[in-house]
Order: structure tokens, then C-alpha cells, then sequence
């Protein structure tokens, strides 16, 4: 099983509010992910989370909070976002070690936001 | 981030072969990927190599790597309407770094 599954799949929220975005996986991986996606563009990282702590943060802005309550599930805690923050956001998880598999990062299908 | 380098737009008949290049300027990459992503849809791994092989071969895909020049190819042979999507190319340099490439757009005409 190879899945990474992301709730909601869309979102649209005014500028004033407060929602999350959730990701849980079930592979044993111990590194996870949030990258931002606009449409035709590569995937944008945002942070990663390796053994449940953050490990990389990539200058993103403070309405976005990212949360890794345990091994398997990430959620990024969203406030007062701008119109701007629409897009596509992806989570991601891999298993921070080679194997037989390498170590290869498998997405979630995303959860598109508009924010308005 | 690491610049990855990708045409950005592709057209082929079907039946056809379709090849994808993608440069890369790391040279110390671990694992090199090719996932496909169709509209509104997340990123799907087709396949990777890793940088001590020249190829890879995986029923119609076939990864070229050429490490002295850097660069990454994809063949799909016999190219169907179903692979038309975006093509990513992506290198790992570390346990938890990726680097993507910009997309290349896939265009399967019947």
C-alpha cells in the first residue's frame, strides 16, 4: 500500500477564517510533507517533518502552521489567508531511509483551496 | 532549491514514442524519479533510477541516465491518449530533500 490520503479534497474559506487541511499515511514512513502547488507549475515545498519534528521550514508565512501530532498523520493549520494561497496543497511522505525501494516520496491526490 | 530543467511542452501521435528530457545540476544526487501528474490530480511515481545505473526498463518506460552530462530521460513507447498529462522529473540528494524539475506537458494527439 503505497497511499497517502489528504481531507478535504477542496476547500473554500474567506479570508477571516480558520480551517485544516489533513494528511495521514500508513506506510511507516518517518518523514512528511506539505508542498504548495499553483496550476502547470512544479510542486513548492513548504516544511518537512522528520521523526515527527520539523526539520525544514521553508520561509512560508505564519498563517500557515504546520502539525505532526504522531507518526502517521500531518495537518497544516490555515488563518487568515489571501486570495494569493489558492492553490493545490500536497502532501507527501517518504521513508527517510534507502531499502530495496529507495528512497522515493509518494503524494497524496491534494486538497485545492480557494480562498476568497 | 537545485535547478532542474525540463521542456515545457511535448506532442506526439499516438502509437508514437514519446521522449522527456530533464537536466539536473546536482551532482551528487542519490535517486533520480519521473512522476506523472493528469488534471486535477496529485503526483503519481511512474518509476526511478538510481545514479549508479545507466538504465532502467519498466514494460513501456524506459529511464536513460547520463550522470557525466547530467541528464535524465523518459521513452514511453507506444504512446496511448491515456499518457497525455505532466511529466515531472525530481532528484534526491538527501534522506529528506527533492528537488522537482519545472514539468514537461504531454500532448497524445488520436
Amino acid at each position: 500500500d503505497t497511499e497517502v490520503t489528504q481531507t478535504p479534497k477542496h476547500l473554500v474559506m474567506g479570508m477571516t477564517n480558520k480551517k485544516s487541511l489533513k494528511c495521514e499515511q500508513h506506510m511507516g514512513h518517518r518523514a512528511m510533507y506539505w508542498y504548495k502547488q499553483k496550476a502547470k507549475k512544479p510542486p513548492e515545498l513548504m516544511f518537512v517533518y522528520s521523526y515527527e519534528k520539523l526539520s525544514i521550514n521553508e520561509s512560508v508565512p505564519s498563517r500557515f502552521s504546520p502539525e505532526c501530532p504522531n507518526s502517521s498523520l500531518l495537518n497544516l493549520h490555515l488563518h487568515a489567508l489571501q486570495p494569493e494561497d489558492s492553490a493545490l496543497y500536497l502532501c507527501a511522505s517518504s521513508p527517510l531511509s534507502g531499502g530495496r525501494s529507495g528512497n522515493t516520496i509518494y503524494f497524496g491526490e491534494g486538497s485545492w483551496l480557494t480562498v476568497v | 532549491g537545485e535547478d532542474v530543467e525540463q521542456s515545457l511542452f511535448l506532442s506526439v501521435r499516438e502509437g508514437d514514442s514519446s521522449v522527456i528530457n530533464c537536466t539536473y545540476t546536482d551532482s551528487s544526487s542519490t535517486y533520480l524519479y519521473w512522476y506523472k501528474q493528469e488534471p486535477g490530480a496529485g503526483l503519481q511515481l511512474l518509476t526511478y533510477i538510481f545514479s549508479n545505473m545507466d538504465m532502467k526498463q519498466d514494460q513501456r518506460l524506459t529511464v536513460l541516465l547520463n550522470k557525466k552530462d547530467k541528464h535524465l530521460s523518459l521513452r514511453i513507447a507506444d504512446t496511448q491518449t491515456g499518457d497525455s498529462a505532466i511529466y515531472f522529473c525530481a532528484e534526491s540528494i538527501s534522506s529528506n530533500q527533492f528537488y522537482f524539475g519545472t514539468g514537461t506537458s504531454l500532448t497524445v494527439i488520436p
